[in-house]
């Protein structure tokens, strides 16, 4: 299984909504990330869990909450968006954090901040 | 830091052979990715160089000369199902991914 599932694969949600957006694999990798996409631009680095643990937050407003609550799942809460939120988010895992192995990407989360 | 050179935008004719160009400047090398995206699907991985020369996998090839700072992706026999974006993918000096700003390939009967 070469699969990252991410769900839901759309999402509308008001800016005073809480929401969460959910990724996983089966791959035994121990790297997950998340990354925002606009459209026509290169994904961007969020944050990146290693061994189930933060090891990189890109200065992301604090709207923006990961979690990993084991080596197969992780979280990204949402509060209190605002509309330039708005974009795809990827997940992605690799083998482990060293930059010799290529991720994996989900299919991704289409947000929309009203 | 980094900087990621690539083309923004390229069309080329079903059959033909299209080569995508990428230069970039890291301080320390850990290689260089491939990935290709279809409008609203999420990346999927390419290839990987890290040795100077060329690796071919199918109608694919990337090529890497880390003197000059250079790679490109060499597509054969385009399909229309080729039409997607290219990103050119570097590690930086902590393992983060940096991305190029990806070329869009758009490939015509």
């Amino acid at each position: 299984d070469t699969e990252v599932t991410q769900t839901p694969k759309h999402l509308v949600m008001g800016m005073t909504n809480k929401k969460s957006l959910k990724c996983e694999q089966h791959m035994g990798h121990r790297a997950m990330y998340w990354y925002k996409q606009k459209a026509k631009k290169p994904p961007e680095l969020m944050f990146v869990y290693s061994y189930e643990k933060l090891s990189i937050n890109e200065s992301v407003p604090s709207r923006f909450s990961p979690e990993c609550p084991n080596s197969s799942l992780l979280n990204l809460h949402l509060h209190a968006l605002q509309p330039e939120d708005s974009a795809l988010y990827l997940c992605a895992s690799s083998q482990d954090r060293s930059s010799v192995y290529e991720q994996y990407f989900g299919p991704g989360t289409r947000l929309t901040v009203t | 830091g980094q900087n990621i050179d690539q083309p923004t935008e390229m069309t080329a004719t079903e059959g033909a052979i299209v080569q995508i160009n990428c230069t970039y400047q890291t301080s320390g090398f850990n290689g260089l990715f491939w990935y290709q995206q279809h409008a609203g699907e999420a990346p999927t991985f390419l290839s990987y160089n890290v040795l100077d020369g060329l690796e071919e996998k199918g109608r694919f090839s990337s090529f890497l000369s880390r003197s000059k700072g250079y790679s490109y992706l060499l597509l054969k026999e385009l399909q229309m199902k080729d039409s997607a974006s290219y990103l050119c993918a570097v590690p930086d000096n902590t393992d983060k991914l940096i991305f190029g700003t990806g070329t869009r390939l758009q490939v015509f009967p």
